[in-house]
């Protein structure tokens, strides 16, 4: 199956500053990608679609400001939690739509952990 | 009412057992099923997808459509240790590209 990557794995920073994680698509290129956030033992919640050369289309209730999403390539989307709080503190997951085929179908990164102190 | 219910358990059974895992959505527009398998501090992993009522079969596992009754399943034979992780149904609709994500269901499978 496709393969996509996400840096860093695990992630902690300081209340207040910044953090980037990269979603990447290893062999195959995606226009589309999906930001997801899961919680201790609930499912995933769609942030935001980011389709590449394109503004990210967000879901209601999240904030744009504070999570930027960039798809530059075909093969790269970053999110970028800005002034992170303890409340950010969660597991963030990408995935990448595959090219072609009738269903939406969805590769998953393996997910970065963030923790705010 | 949610999209997409699942049990989230945790369920427990015996090696060698069947496990049978089940989703409700309530949105008669979903096409595409699919079942993903999650193991602890990882991205899910796609397992089935299907689009069709009925039945489609992959070794082991075996996923069950039925439109009719907005229910989906997900069968385990001949259960191993190595399945046990958290199995998450997902749902989308024709045209677009969103999924709608069960809460997952836990199991263990127990040597």
């Amino acid at each position: 199956g496709a393969v996509v990557s996400q840096h860093p794995s695990r992630v902690i920073c300081k209340s207040g500053t910044s953090v980037k994680i990269e979603c990447r698509s290893l062999d195959f290129q995606a226009t589309t990608m999906f930001w997801y956030r899961q919680f201790p033992k609930k499912s995933l919640m769609l942030m935001a679609t980011s389709n590449e050369g394109s503004k990210a289309t967000y879901e209601q209730g999240v904030e744009k400001d504070k999570f930027l999403i960039n798809h530059a390539s075909l093969t790269l989307s970053t999110l970028t939690v800005t002034s992170a709080h303890p409340e950010d503190s969660s597991f963030y997951i990408c995935s990448a739509k595959a090219p072609g085929g009738p269903y939406n179908e969805q590769f998953f990164g393996p997910g970065t952990r963030l923790t705010v102190l | 009412q949610k999209e997409v219910e699942q049990d989230p358990g945790p369920l427990s059974v015996p090696e060698g057992a069947i496990v049978s895992l089940n989703c409700t959505y309530s949105n008669s527009a979903f096409q595409y099923f699919m079942w993903y398998r999650q193991y602890s501090r990882k991205g899910p992993e796609l397992l089935m997808y299907t689009y069709s009522s009925g039945n489609k079969e992959d070794g082991r596992f075996t996923a069950q459509v039925d439109k009719s009754s907005k229910y989906i399943s997900l069968f385990i034979r001949d259960s191993q240790p190595s399945d046990s992780a958290t199995y998450l149904c997902a749902i989308g609709s024709g045209g677009g590209n969103k999924l709608t994500f069960g809460t997952g269901t836990q199991l263990k499978v127990e040597l």
